[in-house]
């Protein structure tokens, strides 16, 4: 009930192109949603993140549409350019005892010039 | 000027051996973390601090144990090394005790660590 499944494990998109990122979750408690995005070498920094009361937030290329029904996020990322090349992660917490941010596995997106 | 910092980068030792790795954050963050990263690049959490008190500590074996001499320093001690603790280490913090809107995970760059 704690996980967060994330899909594809890895994507190839040309430049230009859009990525599309998938994660679903189970338990409804889950109240912030927040993407990751990690080079080689360097710690996962975080990207844009959402609540469940916003059904999409957009920030410059990259936005995060939710679908709180069907219990679903996913990550937009317009004009992929190859700088964006690197593993994503999305991940989910709440507002419990548990103080867990609960990570999906990670897509390597790779970005052809 | 880096807001959490890890050392070393790099750890190469032999099974066996006894090992540490320090964290420092500048942020003023309350929460500490470690988090431990596979070759499949899943993150998986380790422990957690805040203000020093440890919160979470997950299936971890008995060989790695935190210490946090105050709420700014996370550091990890291993014992008796295995082959299977080769894997790449972040420590992390955050302001508060939940991972939140206000209050996102700030990750350092990591230690890999290498067991032969």
């Amino acid at each position: 009930q704690q996980q967060v499944k994330q899909s594809p494990q890895s994507l190839i998109v040309q430049k230009g192109g859009i990525s599309i990122i998938n994660c679903a979750y189970e338990n409804t408690a889950f109240d912030y949603f927040p993407w990751y995005q990690q080079f080689p070498g360097k710690g996962p920094a975080l990207l844009i993140a959402i609540r469940p009361d916003v059904s999409e937030k957009k920030e410059g290329r990259f936005t995060i549409s939710f679908n709180k029904s069907a219990k679903q996020f996913s990550l937009h990322i317009m004009d992929s350019q190859p700088g964006d090349s690197a593993t994503y992660f999305c991940a989910a917490s709440m507002m419990d005892s548990s103080y867990k941010l609960i990570f999906g596995s990670g897509t390597r997106l790779l970005v052809r010039p | 000027d880096t807001a959490v910092s890890q050392t070393p980068k790099y750890l190469v030792t032999q099974m066996g051996n006894d090992k540490s790795i320090k964290c420092e954050q500048n942020l003023g963050h309350d929460t500490m973390y470690w988090y431990k990263q596979d070759s499949k690049k899943f993150l998986k959490i380790m422990f957690s601090y805040n203000n020093k008190e440890l919160i979470i500590n997950e299936t971890v074996p008995n060989r790695f144990s935190p210490k946090s001499p105050d709420k700014a320093h996370l550091n990890l001690h291993i014992n008796s090394l295995e082959l299977g603790d080769s894997a790449v280490y972040f420590c992390a913090s955050s302001r508060s005790l939940v991972s939140s809107y206000n209050s996102p995970l700030h990750f350092g760059n990591g230690t890999r660590l290498t067991v032969t």
